[in-house]
């Protein structure tokens, strides 16, 4: 049983370009939520996801940022227009419930994005 | 006022003491309350959730909720050096089932053999 799988692991963009992050939740998951980490710090909230909805998207970034999590296929983290403050560790997980009462969250290895 | 709270640490403690990781959160509608454990370059991991005012044991894990003081706690017993890491406390925001999950800045936590 695949568990939370990413990609790419790293990524390395220059300022200006596009970064597409991948992710596939658990199989029998259908919420997925996005987090950001800088080094040496926490997690940081972006967006919470169900298929085809986005249910909370008060951590993401206004402009240039958008999440999707389509019927078939990812989520993807789209960045457009990168700029260095956006190097950071993505991390997605999922759960089984979407229920931020109940449900416990399975992470990804992460996607690392690096901006030149 | 940030909604998890976490001392950064580092914080120290010898080999078979017990360590003590404490958490503040400000949302009095939360619910559900998780420790999650993260190695240096790796992902975050559950470790201990917690839902009702007391403790609750798991192995050498002791997780204890305060409701009322909107405060969490994480007990380590014997500790070992394979708990050095940074331990992530987690709490879903807000009375809404459908909630994000919001975690705070971490404690890393350092065994010295």
């Amino acid at each position: 049983n695949a568990g939370v799988m990413q990609n790419p692991r790293h990524l390395v963009r220059r300022r200006g370009q596009e970064a597409r992050l991948r992710c596939s939740p658990m199989k029998g998951h259908s919420h997925v939520y996005w987090y950001r980490q800088l080094p040496e710090e926490g997690l940081k909230f972006m967006v919470y996801l169900q298929k085809e909805n986005i249910i909370d998207e008060s951590g993401m970034p206004k402009e240039r940022f958008s999440a999707e999590f389509p019927k078939e296929g990812p989520s993807i983290l789209r960045i457009q227009q990168v700029v260095r403050g956006d190097s950071a560790a993505y991390f997605c997980a999922s759960s089984r419930t979407g229920d931020g009462n109940t449900g416990e969250l399975f992470f990804g290895e992460g996607s690392r994005l690096t901006v030149l | 006022q940030k909604e998890v709270e976490q001392n950064s640490g580092p914080l120290s403690v010898p080999e078979g003491a017990i360590a003590s990781l404490n958490c503040t959160y400000s949302d009095r509608g939360s619910q559900s309350f998780f420790w999650y454990r993260q190695y240096s370059g790796k992902s975050p991991e559950l470790i201990m959730f917690i839902y009702s005012n007391g403790d609750k044991e798991d192995g050498r894990f002791t997780a204890q909720l305060n409701k009322a003081s909107q405060y969490v706690s994480l007990l380590i017993r014997d500790s070992q050096p394979s708990d050095s890491a940074t331990y992530l406390c987690a709490v879903n925001a807000g009375y809404s089932s459908a909630s994000k999950i919001i975690f705070g800045s971490g404690t890393r936590l350092s065994i010295r053999p």
